[in-house]
């Protein structure tokens, strides 16, 4: 079953707006990852934030975890075209000794020029 | 630096014919992991690997799903026989031990079963 849930499921925007994705789960985590996909190819890492983090920044991208209400969001601002793609978010556990990830359904972002 | 390497990129048999991914991951990356993705049932972790070492296949759907890890740079996911509901694009990833926790992905493999 999907751990993480994304929202929105699809949002458009214009250019230059900020994008703001939200991930909500339902248990304990160690980590949760943001990572984008673009049409046609795989996945590709973006941010990490740990459990004990409660917000980290990466270029134009901002994060949040609120693990009390076990619940992060994905911040994309000043967005470009090229920020056309969707978004994950994979929550990770310990399993086993080894790191577990479960992914969302994922955002569908949309850039207009 | 190469990424993760899968081949073919897309593949399209029949029913009941016998369909074989591959993977090459990242140098030096000790974990793989198998995804599968459709528009369902999105992202779902399918098998992984340490060390070359099966450590969690309870994702693997049925016995017609195979996955090996012969040595360290290469792998494979076999599905005998095929059907069509196992279309889908199925993703290999590799990630290292320690490090940033990331998994990097390949390009991933579009199967269709007619």
């Amino acid at each position: 079953s999907q751990q993480g849930e994304e929202d929105p499921q699809a949002l458009s925007i214009q250019e230059g707006e900020n994008a703001t994705m939200n991930c909500s789960y339902k248990t304990s985590i160690n980590n949760l990852q943001w990572y984008r996909q673009n049409s046609g190819r795989g996945l590709v890492h973006l941010i990490l934030i740990r459990s004990n983090e409660r917000e980290k920044h990466s270029g134009r991208l901002r994060v949040t975890l609120d693990t009390s209400k076990k619940s992060s969001s994905l911040l994309i601002t000043a967005s470009r075209a090229a920020d056309t793609a969707s978004y994950f978010c994979a929550t990770a556990r310990i399993i086993q000794g080894a790191q577990k990830l479960v992914f969302g359904q994922g955002t569908r972002l949309t850039i207009n020029p | 630096d190469a990424g993760v390497i899968q081949s073919p990129r897309h593949e399209v048999t029949e029913m009941g014919q016998e369909v074989t991914l591959r993977c090459k991951p990242i140098s030096g990356h000790d974990y793989l992991f198998w995804y599968r993705q459709t528009m369902m049932r999105g992202l779902e972790l399918l098998i992984y690997f340490n060390n070359n070492v099966p450590i969690d296949d309870s994702g693997m759907p049925e016995d017609r799903f195979s996955a090996k890890m012969p040595n360290a740079s290469f792998s494979t996911l076999k599905i005998q026989p095929s059907e069509p509901r196992d279309s889908a694009v199925y993703f290999c990833a590799s990630r290292r031990t320690g490090g940033y926790n990331e998994q990097f992905f390949g390009p991933g493999t579009r199967l269709t079963v007619l």
